[in-house]
């Protein structure tokens, strides 16, 4: 079993859609967790932090399940320029971070 | 805002040839870390580094090697390139603490003949 799993997508979506991603990590024992964005040929970058008790910001939510161990990412009301794809990323022990393989999401008109 | 800089945006070399991939970054970070990433296996540790002179191999240093010898340089060596390290190499920085995310520079893509 991965340490992170995603599903690939992609997610393809009209704008104004909400959509949500789920990945799943195998170590319980992961102590932070983040969600990246990467356009094509760029690098990532880092969209939000996600804590224990769940976070906004703006259109984005972040929540963590402990118990069932994932993570998930909504985005609100889509514009054509969330199309890209999101990275989740969980440290797993010291400075150890593990990402994910991406979901790729395509946000149509 | 955090930046980290690499040297080369496209990098063209021959099969043997000695390679170099400069990184920088100018916020003070302790760590810095050196990924490849190719399509369908994600972003792969190549090498870290917590520290001036201090490095930790990580899931595939094969065929590589680091350098660290200023906080904010952090340099990754190919002895001898070979044409399965043709990639998207990216370095990242980011604070000594158990919760800081990565910043990434806007990597090298290296192809080797």
């Amino acid at each position: 079993r991965k340490e992170v799993e995603q599903d690939p997508g992609p997610f393809n979506v009209p704008e104004g859609a909400t959509v949500a991603f789920n990945c799943t990590y195998s170590n319980s024992a992961s102590q932070s967790f983040f969600w990246y964005r990467q356009d094509c040929r760029k690098e990532p970058k880092l969209l939000m932090s996600v804590y224990s008790s769940g976070n906004e910001d703006g259109r984005f939510t972040a929540q963590l399940n402990r118990a069932s161990q994932y993570i998930s990412l909504l985005i609100r009301d889509s514009k054509l320029s969330d199309s890209a794809t999101y990275l989740c990323v969980v440290n797993t022990g010291f400075q150890k971070l593990v990402f994910g393989t991406g979901t790729r999401l395509l946000v149509s008109p | 805002d955090v930046k980290v800089t690499q040297s080369s945006r496209y990098l063209v070399k021959r099969t043997g040839e000695k390679v170099f991939l400069e990184c920088v970054q100018d916020m003070d970070h302790e760590n810095m870390f050196w990924y490849r990433q190719d399509p369908g296996l994600g972003l792969r540790l190549i090498y870290f580094s917590y520290d001036v002179k201090m490095k930790e191999k990580g899931d595939i240093p094969e065929g590589y090697s680091v350098s660290r010898e200023k906080k904010e340089r952090f340099s990754l060596i190919l002895e001898s390139a070979s044409t399965n390290q043709t990639s998207m190499y990216l370095c990242a920085s980011a604070r000594g603490d158990y919760n800081s995310p990565l910043h990434f520079g806007n990597g090298t893509r290296l192809t080797v003949t």
